[in-house]
């Protein structure tokens, strides 16, 4: 069974730090990997997806990074701005499933 | 339609009663996954249709769970003699198909269990 794990559960930087969120799962058979974001009270909102066969995926400030044979991915947010904060989770697609397996995610507090 | 939607945002009942989670996907999206996710807790796998057609209900937590999806569309989520155990926000996700990438989320139902 695929376990998701991210570290840390929660972080808290000022304003225009970078942030480095991981996520590592521990079957390397994956489809792919995504990144989501969720505000309180809302759904997830998709921010990356990486391909198994791919290393990385950019999108303005975002920046995740996938190593499937170590079982890590990463995602990076340059430049943090207050209205980064939000919870992230890592999902992860099994090679030979459709369902995801999601981490517990990372509580992210950008102070102004 | 624009994105997921979802019905009822909240939803109050008390234990014993049956209730109603609806699910409108993405026009076009064949994929439709059922989530739920508990206070403190991860997402948690419930069913997965693909179609009409419902190839793994593995994470129905009971038989007082159950789901049906018509016309490749609209699904409904039903849970039987709520328990306070059932308490959560119910989240439904599309995507374009078995193949496809991007799970695009619905905003949630709360559920509320009294």
């Amino acid at each position: 069974k695929q376990e998701v794990t991210q570290i840390p559960a929660a972080l808290s930087v000022p304003e225009g730090e970078n942030l480095v969120l991981n996520c590592s799962f521990t079957d390397s058979a994956i489809y792919n990997l995504q990144w989501f974001r969720q505000d309180p009270g809302k759904g997830l909102t998709s921010l990356l997806l990486i391909q198994s066969s791919q290393r990385e995926q950019t999108s303005g400030r975002l920046n995740a990074s996938l190593d499937k044979s170590s079982g890590r991915s990463t995602l990076y947010i340059a430049a943090s701005q207050p209205g980064d904060s939000a919870t992230y989770l890592c999902a992860v697609r099994p090679a030979n499933d459709y369902k995801l397996s999601f981490g517990a995610g990372t509580t992210v507090t950008v102070r102004a | 339609g624009a994105g997921v939607s979802q019905s009822p945002s909240n939803k109050v009942t008390e234990k014993g009663k049956d209730v109603e989670l609806r699910c409108d996907p993405i026009s076009g999206h064949t994929a439709l996954y059922w989530y739920r996710q508990s206070l403190g807790q991860g997402l948690e796998f419930l069913i997965y249709f693909q179609g009409n057609s419902a190839p793994d209900k593995s994470g129905l937590p009971s038989d007082r769970f159950s789901a049906e999806r018509t016309g490749g569309s609209v699904s409904t989520l039903t849970i039987q003699r709520t328990q306070q155990e059932d308490s959560a926000v119910y989240l439904c996700a599309s995507s374009s198909g078995p193949s496809a990438g991007k799970l695009f989320f619905g905003s949630g139902t709360q559920l509320s269990v009294l």
